[in-house]
């Protein structure tokens, strides 16, 4: 068990273009999650995975953004078009059947 | 809107003490209720939780009160320790969505 990892821990884009995040949940957990967290806030949820199936969203994630896990292990996050507004640190968490979240060390994108 | 709030942005403890961290949560559907610590450059770690049909729970040093009268949480770390500065998430579920609070960043002064 290496706990959740995530990839790349940083990334520096130019206003417009596309980035996409990758995150590997702990082997055995079938839930997966994404947050966004800025400056001296919490983790802000954005959706949400059981197994490969995407069951719930946040208003927060407007239509470019998008989020796949295919086989029901790894997920991606996309953001399409990026807005200076979009920097944030953007955290995966993984879970089995409990409450307990186990978080990754987050991607922190910067928006120039 | 604000469900959870943790209304103290930071507390400094002298070592040894006790600190006690409070939220607050608007909902009354969450039925259970966590404390994450986060240190710089990594991401939250669950600390304890509690469900709503207690009222304490207990782990060690770090103990959670919960009293769901006045939807109100508090986390009680004794006795603090220097290593215990970080910031500090309340966070509370009602289905597959986790609010969090804005954090309550503690300093533990040796």
């Amino acid at each position: 068990d290496t706990g959740v990892s995530q990839d790349p821990r940083h990334k520096i884009t130019k206003r417009g273009q596309n980035v996409t995040f990758r995150c590997d949940p702990i082997s055995e957990h079938n839930r997966l999650y994404w947050y966004r967290q800025t400056l001296g806030q919490g983790p802000e949820f954005l959706t949400y995975f059981q197994n490969e199936a995407q069951l719930e969203k946040s208003r927060l994630l407007s239509d470019r953004f998008s989020a796949e896990r295919p086989k029901g292990s790894f997920s991606t996050l996309e953001i399409q078009r990026t807005e200076q507004g979009d920097s944030a640190m953007y955290l995966c968490a993984s879970s089995r059947q409990g409450n307990e979240q186990f978080f990754g060390p987050g991607t922190r994108l910067t928006v120039l | 809107d604000q469900q959870v709030k943790q209304n103290s942005p930071s507390l400094s403890v002298q070592e040894g003490r006790i600190s006690i961290l409070n939220c607050d949560y608007t909902n009354s559907m969450f039925d259970y209720f966590l404390w994450y610590k986060k240190y710089p450059a990594e991401g939250p770690t669950f600390l304890i939780s509690i469900s709503s049909i207690k009222d304490k729970n207990e782990d060690g040093r770090f103990t959670v009160f919960l009293n769901k009268s006045a939807k109100h949480l508090s986390l009680h770390i004794v006795p603090s320790q220097p290593g215990d500065s970080a910031v500090y998430f309340c966070a509370a579920t009602g289905g597959f969505k986790t609010i969090f609070g804005a954090g309550t960043r503690l300093f533990v002064k040796a």
